[in-house]
């Protein structure tokens, strides 16, 4: 089946800064969904990807997926505190009847 | 509306014993899932049910059976729980009967096998 790799696989910024986690995949990719997992808690659901080259933006964060449906990133522009958690990626596996998550990228805000 | 609700939230077990996980959801959702999270290990899939009535084999099924009991409820066993199985634990449903649209999730079962 498909098997998403995320990096990096942590990153500490300062509030204010950007953020940038990437997706990536060495088969075309059906679809791409973004979760995110604050700490302690479980994950939800940011956005579903499903164009070739779809740029998708909610609020401060930009989702984008890639001409040829190998990757993906989510950008977040000026971080917050409330930014915190870590961010996955989740893609099909092979028969399409079920999603297979990347290991995610941690973030930390410092203020 | 709860949503996806898991009992219990925490579990402590002896190596050797068995116990259910239990998961249910009030959104008339068809799918369902079972996922384990360890640290840097992402989530990572045990088993799922596309609907009522069949039950498929994940990433790491070794160890766990599962029971689709009905359209709200979806149960995950470990019949000789093992330390390798102390995990977070989560299920989580979908509308859809495959993965099309977003998954919800429960709020988790901390499990720590001895």
């Amino acid at each position: 089946g498909q098997q998403v790799m995320q990096i990096p696989q942590y990153q500490h910024v300062q509030e204010g800064e950007d953020f940038t986690t990437y997706c990536n995949s060495s088969t075309t990719l059906s679809n791409i969904q973004w979760y995110k997992q604050r700490p302690g808690g479980h994950p939800v659901f940011l956005i579903q990807l499903v164009k070739s080259g779809e740029v998708k933006k909610q609020k401060r964060l930009t989702f984008q997926f890639g001409e040829a449906k190998k990757n993906s990133s989510l950008h977040i522009t000026a971080t917050q505190t409330t930014d915190v958690g870590t961010y996955f990626c989740a893609d099909y596996n092979q028969a399409g009847t079920a999603l297979i998550f990347g290991k995610g990228t941690t973030l930390s805000v410092s203020s | 509306n709860a949503g996806v609700t898991q009992t219990p939230k925490f579990q402590v077990l002896k190596t050797g014993q068995s116990m259910t996980l239990q998961c249910a959801q009030d959104m008339n959702h068809n799918s369902m899932y079972w996922y384990r999270q360890d640290p840097g290990m992402g989530l990572r899939l045990i088993y799922y049910s596309a609907s009522e009535g069949t039950t498929d084999k994940g990433e790491v099924p070794n160890g766990y059976n599962v029971s689709r009991l009905n359209k709200r409820e979806f149960s995950l066993r470990l019949e000789s729980a093992a330390p390798s199985q102390t995990s977070v634990y989560f299920c989580a449903s979908s509308e859809a009967l495959w993965a099309s649209e977003e998954l919800f999730f429960g709020s988790g079962t901390q499990l720590s096998v001895l």
